[in-house]
């Protein structure tokens, strides 16, 4: 079992530009989560989806955020255009929705500097 | 909807004392209850979960305990060492929907040698 796989680990890029960060769930599992990390604001729900369906996409900050999942093993987090605001570490995060209360495993996470 | 706060969020310990951590949650809804550990530069890595049926939950040196009454958890961490030291974050799941986890503001452990 590979875990979650995210890429790129760190992103540099200038304001106005596109980011697209990517995940690969653990295979079987059908519940995918994106999370943000900052000091001030911890760890924030942005987004998840279960079966690939968006579920719950409250926590997405702005309409410049905006999240896919076009099949069960990948999904995309694209900000357009980035702010610098929007420098955090971003975390997916899979689980099996077999009941309620499953575990989720998360990847490394993405560290994002928008200059 | 579910709010879950966290204290402290800094803890200082020598090697081999115990550490504790508390957390609150207030949607008394929420039955399940899991525990994270984050080192520097990955992910948080789940350590221990309890459900709200199990007052007690232990492995090996860790150990949590929950009063769904109070509506609170707690993690016992019993002779520490310096590997344990890291941020730890309780987390509970919205009753609003079963796949919404929400997490505490998380506590940064320190184990001095």
């Amino acid at each position: 079992d590979a875990g979650v796989i995210q890429s790129p680990r760190h992103e540099v890029t200038e304001m106005g530009q596109e980011v697209t960060l990517r995940c690969k769930p653990i295979s079987g599992h059908n519940s995918l989560f994106w999370y943000r990390q900052t000091m001030m604001r911890g760890l924030e729900l942005l987004i998840y989806f279960n079966n690939n369906v968006p579920i719950d996409d409250s926590g997405m900050p702005e309409d410049r955020f905006s999240a896919k999942m076009p099949n069960a093993s990948f999904s995309t987090l694209k900000i357009q255009p980035s702010e610098p605001r929007d420098s955090a570490v971003y975390f997916c995060a899979s689980s099996f929705r077999g009941d309620r209360g499953s575990p989720l495993h998360f990847g490394n996470g993405t560290r994002l500097t928008v200059t | 909807g579910e709010n879950v706060e966290q204290h402290p969020s800094t803890l200082s310990v020598q090697e081999g004392d115990s550490a504790v951590i508390k957390c609150t949650y207030s949607d008394s809804a929420s039955n399940y209850f899991p525990w994270y550990k984050q080192e520097l530069g990955k992910g948080p890595q789940l350590i221990i979960d309890i459900r709200s049926n199990v007052g007690e939950k232990k492995d090996q040196r860790i150990a949590v305990t929950l009063n769904k009454t109070a509506k609170h958890f707690s993690l016992h961490i019993t002779e520490t060492q310096p590997e344990d030291s890291a941020v730890y974050f309780c987390a509970a799941f919205a009753s609003s929907n079963t796949g919404k986890l929400i997490f505490g503001q998380g506590t940064t452990l320190q184990v001095k040698p």
